[in-house]
């Protein structure tokens, strides 16, 4: 089936330090993913993604790594600063149709 | 311009009333998504339009009729709407279908 979960629900880490975000899939056709953040009150915001013919992708201050063999995605987040505070969602794109599926969410909390 | 603009920010209706959702992008985009999301839920998939035709239902109940004029717009109306029908209604836009899909800020939905 269709799925795509996080292993954590919530994540506290101290101001500076590395979060890591992790995500799980099931669908082997899926051959793109994105990883979202979302404030309170606003709407999903891209932060980067990675299609399936590629292992890790990096942006500014955030890499995202994927593992095809155990169907894994994860996201780092280098030097958390406390605007990185918000609940992040991996999404699996199944190119077929367009369906773009979310995970359940991780709420990152950094604390001063 | 690298927004999706969602109006209104806010609606409270009657479960008698008709109202409806708009939404807008002038970034070219072929694709376009009306999603609803739960307080601590991830965004679920209602309807994906391709083209101006709609390539996705989700199994929506007919009481939410999507509409898309044209390329940049994309409506969302509503009928006879239930509580449990609350909820932030996101609409976004990408590219193409398999291409980042960019979220607005979304329309808060009370249905009393």
């Amino acid at each position: 089936g269709e799925s795509v979960g996080l292993h954590l629900p919530t994540l506290s880490v101290q101001e500076g330090d590395n979060s890591i975000i992790n995500c799980a899939y099931s669908n082997s056709a899926s051959d793109y993913f994105i990883w979202y953040k979302q404030e309170s009150g606003k709407g999903p915001q891209f932060i980067i993604d990675i299609r399936s013919n590629m292992d890790k992708r990096q942006g500014q201050r955030v890499t995202v790594l994927l593992n095809k063999t155990v169907k894994h995605l994860s996201l780092q987040i280098a030097a958390t600063q406390p605007g990185d505070s918000a609940v992040y969602f991996c999404a699996e794109n199944i190119h077929q149709g367009g369906k773009l599926i979310f995970g359940q969410g991780t709420e990152l909390s950094v604390k001063p | 311009d690298t927004e999706v603009t969602q109006t209104p920010k806010h609606l409270v209706m009657g479960m008698t009333n008709k109202k409806s959702l708009k939404c807008e992008q002038h970034m070219g985009h072929r694709a376009m998504y009306w999603y609803k999301q739960k307080a601590k839920k991830p965004p679920e998939l209602m309807f994906v339009y391709s083209y101006e035709k709609l390539s996705i239902n989700e199994s929506v109940p007919s009481r939410f009729s999507p509409e898309c004029p044209n390329s940049s717009l994309l409506n969302l109306h509503l009928h006879a709407l239930q509580p449990e029908d609350s909820a932030l209604y996101l609409c976004a836009s990408s590219q193409d279908l398999g291409a980042p899909a960019f979220f607005g800020q979304g329309t808060r939905l009370t249905v009393v």
